[in-house]
């Protein structure tokens, strides 16, 4: 199976501020990696697919980049809105597995 | 509007049996993958298992916690993803989820684009 390693598992930050998570897969996984936004007691939303491809709807702000085995999230100006936990998943191959998850809190 | 609405959960003994449905409405079921994740109180997602759309085979692939256990299946005409859980356990209990998928080929470009909003099953005596 291939492990993704996220991190920091939990980080505090103001609004406006410019937010970086990472993502690490065991194995090269080319572009497919997908990261997700889950607010409490709510599902999951995509937010980028393969990589770096911004889902319809969601604000420019969010943005991923990488390919291989090294991946980043970045949110540009953090927003209000914007507090939750944020999970990278590969679909190169089954079983898909995520990152154990990346808690982004108000400073 | 694409919409995902899961429904069958509830409260069951350990060992016992129990079918979770996902009806889908607003996109052309059959040319989707759909697939299953959960996720157990306080903690992270894990992917279940999928169905591949019956133009990839309609196969079907497992997480190892559930394999022999789970089954899924599909039922194009009638738009519904199924999930039937066998032999439960108690660290079994979770919020279900059922997403689409998009594939082409071999793999799943645009995994888990729209999600239901979840089902709970609890496994406890």
């Amino acid at each position: 199976d291939i492990q993704m390693t996220q991190s920091p598992s939990s980080l505090s930050a103001s609004v406006g501020d410019r937010v970086t998570i990472t993502c690490r897969a065991s194995q090269s996984i080319s572009s497919y990696l997908s990261w997700y936004q889950q607010k409490p007691g709510k599902a999951p939303k995509l937010l980028i697919y393969t990589a770096s491809s911004l889902q319809s709807g969601v604000p420019s702000r969010f943005s991923g980049s990488g390919s291989g085995t090294d991946f980043t999230l970045t949110i540009s100006s953090l927003q209000p809105e914007d507090f939750a936990t944020y999970y990278c998943q590969q679909s190169y191959s089954t079983p898909r597995t995520f990152g154990q998850g990346t808690k982004v809190e108000i400073k | 509007e694409v919409q995902l609405v899961e429904s069958g959960g509830g409260l069951v003994q350990p060992g016992r049996s129990l079918r979770l449905s996902c009806t889908a409405s607003g996109f052309i079921f059959r040319d989707y993958a759909m697939s299953w994740f959960r996720q157990a109180p306080g903690k992270g997602l894990e992917w279940v298992g999928f169905i591949r759309s019956k133009a990839y085979g309609g196969t079907t692939d497992y997480g190892a916690s559930v394999k022999g256990r789970f089954t899924i299946s599909r039922d194009d005409s009638k738009t519904i993803a199924y999930l039937q859980m066998n032999s439960l356990k108690t660290e079994d209990t979770a919020v279900y989820y059922c997403t689409r998928d998009y594939c082409s080929g071999g793999s799943c470009p645009i995994p888990s684009d729209y999600w239901g909003q979840g089902t709970l099953v609890t496994v406890s005596s």
